[in-house]
């Protein structure tokens, strides 16, 4: 079974500063999708950012970006010129067929 | 349309209620899903849905009944809960399901069984 594991309960990042979440995976596949999904307070799940495991170039969205390791089997999400309405909790996802397995999360906390 | 709309946004039922939960789409999306997320946890799922039939029910008891009348439309019954499935129901959905583009969600049902 795939795992997904994110190893930081809770990140802090100043306002404008740059902050990285971290994200590993567990699979034996080899064509598979990771994805970057964002919740607030407000509940929904908002997708930030893809990643095709076949693409060896690193997927960018706007301010966040991630560094994709496939052999380390890692997938981390930096953002950049981090702003208030980033404060959210933060899922690493995995897709290799039909459905998403989801990481622990990280809550990121903003400070102004 | 790029939404997922989910209805109610809460709802509070007694153990001996019974109550539905809908979720719509009208993206062409063909496969629909499912997630049931406690407080500070990672949603999990429950239901797939593809091309409107039942693909994968992960061992979801049977005080959950799922239900897709077209392929715009997902519904979730519920009949003799418990306190402890008070949590954030999710809905979603993808093209096809092998959601490669990953899932759009809707904003939830905030689920109170007293």
């Amino acid at each position: 079974a795939q795992t997904v594991t994110q190893s930081q309960p809770e990140m802090s990042v100043q306002e404008a500063e740059t902050v990285t979440l971290s994200c590993t995976y567990d699979t034996s596949e080899s064509d598979y999708y990771l994805f970057w999904y964002k919740q607030p307070p407000s509940r929904q799940m908002i997708l930030v950012i893809r990643q095709e495991a076949y693409k060896q170039q690193n997927a960018t969205e706007n301010r966040f970006s991630v560094n994709f390791q496939k052999a380390a089997k890692s997938f981390s999400l930096k953002i950049s010129d981090s702003q208030l309405g980033d404060a959210a909790m933060y899922f690493c996802a995995y897709n290799a067929g039909n459905m998403l397995t989801f990481g622990g999360g990280t809550r990121l906390m903003v400070k102004p | 349309d790029t939404e997922v709309t989910q209805t109610p946004k809460h709802l509070v039922m007694g153990m001996t209620n019974k109550k539905s939960l809908k979720c719509e789409q009208h993206m062409g999306h063909r496969a629909m899903y499912w997630y049931k997320q406690k407080a500070k946890k990672p949603p999990e799922l429950m239901f797939v849905y593809s091309y409107e039939k039942l693909s994968i029910n992960e061992s979801v008891p049977s005080r959950f009944s799922p239900e897709c009348p077209n392929s715009s439309l997902l519904n979730l019954h519920l009949h003799a809960l418990q306190p402890e499935d008070s949590a954030l129901y999710l809905c979603a959905s993808s093209q096809d399901p092998r959601a490669n583009k990953g899932y759009t969600f809707g904003s939830g049902t905030r689920l109170t069984v007293v």
